[in-house]
């Protein structure tokens, strides 16, 4: 089946720390990745995507790389800032691209 | 555009009650989406429909039913609410093709049952 593995948080950063957070995925064939953002009190809202293998998708300084041979799709920053604090939640649109799969979220507090 | 709109934005069920959970979207999507988000849980996926008239189970439909009489709205239903329907509930929408396809996620229903 599908499924999203994401790691576990709550992750607390310096102002200007490098951010990874890793994610791993099961599917068949050959899904579509996304990383979604949640700040409190609100709906999720899409950071960025891939929709094949080695394809990198960025915004606002986060990268994510479809990585085929390892089925992980990890976000990194190089420089995270306090308004990145948020829910970060990596996800997956199965083959049929009716359905998608979410990882549990991390939490990320940056602190100044 | 007022995107994806729920409501209502918290609501209180005791045991066994019933109520629908509203969610309509302005920008013609075909797709729409009810997800539960539970503490510490990632989205789990309720109901799914690609288009008026057709709808699907997601991962968790159990003690819910849904409908999709136009392409703007999507209602959740619950009958006999339990305990463990305590969560907060997202509505989302996408068009489902082009190179923007992405989902639109309303600002979400917290729903405790007591």
């Amino acid at each position: 089946g599908n499924s999203v593995t994401q790691m576990e948080g709550p992750v607390t950063l310096s102002e200007e720390a490098f951010l990874t957070i890793n994610c791993t995925y099961t599917a068949t064939g050959y899904p579509s990745l996304f990383w979604y953002v949640q700040y409190p009190g609100e709906g999720l809202q899409l950071l960025l995507k891939a929709t094949k293998a080695d394809d990198k998708g960025s915004n606002k300084g986060f990268e994510a790389t479809y990585r085929k041979e390892t089925t992980s799709f990890h976000l990194e920053k190089g420089s995270v800032q306090v308004s990145d604090s948020a829910v970060y939640f990596c996800a997956l649109r199965d083959n049929t691209g009716n359905q998608f799969y979410f990882g549990t979220g991390t939490s990320l507090t940056v602190i100044p | 555009n007022a995107g994806v709109t729920q409501t209502p934005k918290f609501r209180i069920l005791k045991i066994g009650q019933s109520m629908t959970l509203q969610c309509a979207q302005d920008m013609n999507h075909n797709y729409m989406y009810w997800y539960r988000q539970d503490p510490g849980m990632g989205l789990k996926l309720i109901y799914y429909s690609v288009g008026a008239g057709i709808t699907d189970k997601g991962e968790v439909p159990n003690g819910y039913n849904v409908s999709r009489s136009t392409t703007e709205d999507f209602p959740l239903r619950l009958e006999l609410a339990a305990p463990s329907q305590t969560s907060v509930y997202f509505c989302a929408s996408r068009q489902g093709q082009g190179v923007t396809d992405t989902q639109y996620f309303g600002p979400g229903t917290r729903l405790t049952v007591l």
